[in-house]
């Protein structure tokens, strides 16, 4: 079966670095997006990665390893707005969205 | 970017009646929109899949009669919560994908609550 797996809930510091790792097993594969998510809204699109690798957007980085199934993403320099929910979705065969439970972060100053 | 819009962005409804949700791709053609049900703490729940000028692909488990799916053109899909009961009450998320995007992302409508009495 397809399934994803993430922490359900984080809590960092203001200003600190969080990593959130997202695990995921498709039938085959053809990328992997990051979503934030505020209580509420409706998710907004953080980043896409398909090749092996480092993707770095300004304050938030996106990581994956293909062969290994993985994926993080890491937020530098907290802000009490990160505070939010993140979702990993792998992409499958089809290219339908196989979606995480989100991790819950919890900001604290 | 690309912009998706939702209406209405609340509803409040008596047990039994009926409720239409729209969803709009604003400045992009969307072939493909998505429709999700999100329960409180809970992640995105994939209902259907609906195509223009087709028949949406539901998920399992989800009711066809119940959640109709209208999507005639390549800007607007339609849900259609038919006789709601309390427990339809929910967050309902439509989202388009566009075609000519460099990843192919989904990009998000901005949700609808509703709530059924």
């Amino acid at each position: 079966g397809q399934n994803i797996d993430q922490p359900t809930e984080m809590t960092a510091t203001e200003g600190a670095i969080v990593q959130i790792n997202c695990t995921y097993q498709t039938s085959g594969f053809n990328g992997l997006f990051w979503y934030q998510q505020h209580a509420g809204e409706a998710p907004t699109f953080l980043s896409y990665n398909v090749l092996d690798g480092l993707e770095e957007k300004g304050r938030f980085s996106s990581f994956l390893s293909r062969s290994k199934g993985y994926s993080y993403l890491l937020l530098k320099e907290l802000q009490m707005k990160d505070s939010a929910s993140y979702l990993c979705a792998a992409v499958d065969s089809n290219y339908q969205l196989i979606w995480g439970a989100g991790t819950k972060l919890i900001i604290k100053p | 970017g690309a912009v998706v819009s939702q209406h209405p962005s609340w509803v409040i409804c008596k047990s039994g009646t009926s409720v239409k949700i729209e969803c709009r791709s604003l400045d992009f053609q969307a072939t493909t929109m998505f429709w999700y049900r999100q329960f409180p703490k809970q992640s995105l729940m994939l209902m259907a899949t609906s195509n223009e000028g087709s028949k949406a692909t539901y998920e399992q488990g989800v009711e066809k009669d119940k959640f109709l799916i209208n999507h005639a053109s390549l800007t607007l899909s339609t849900l259609t919560v038919t006789s709601a009961h309390p427990e339809d009450s929910s967050f309902y998320i439509c989202s388009a994908r566009d075609a000519q995007g460099a990843h192919n992302e989904q990009f998000f409508g901005p949700g609808t609550r509703l709530t059924v009495l």
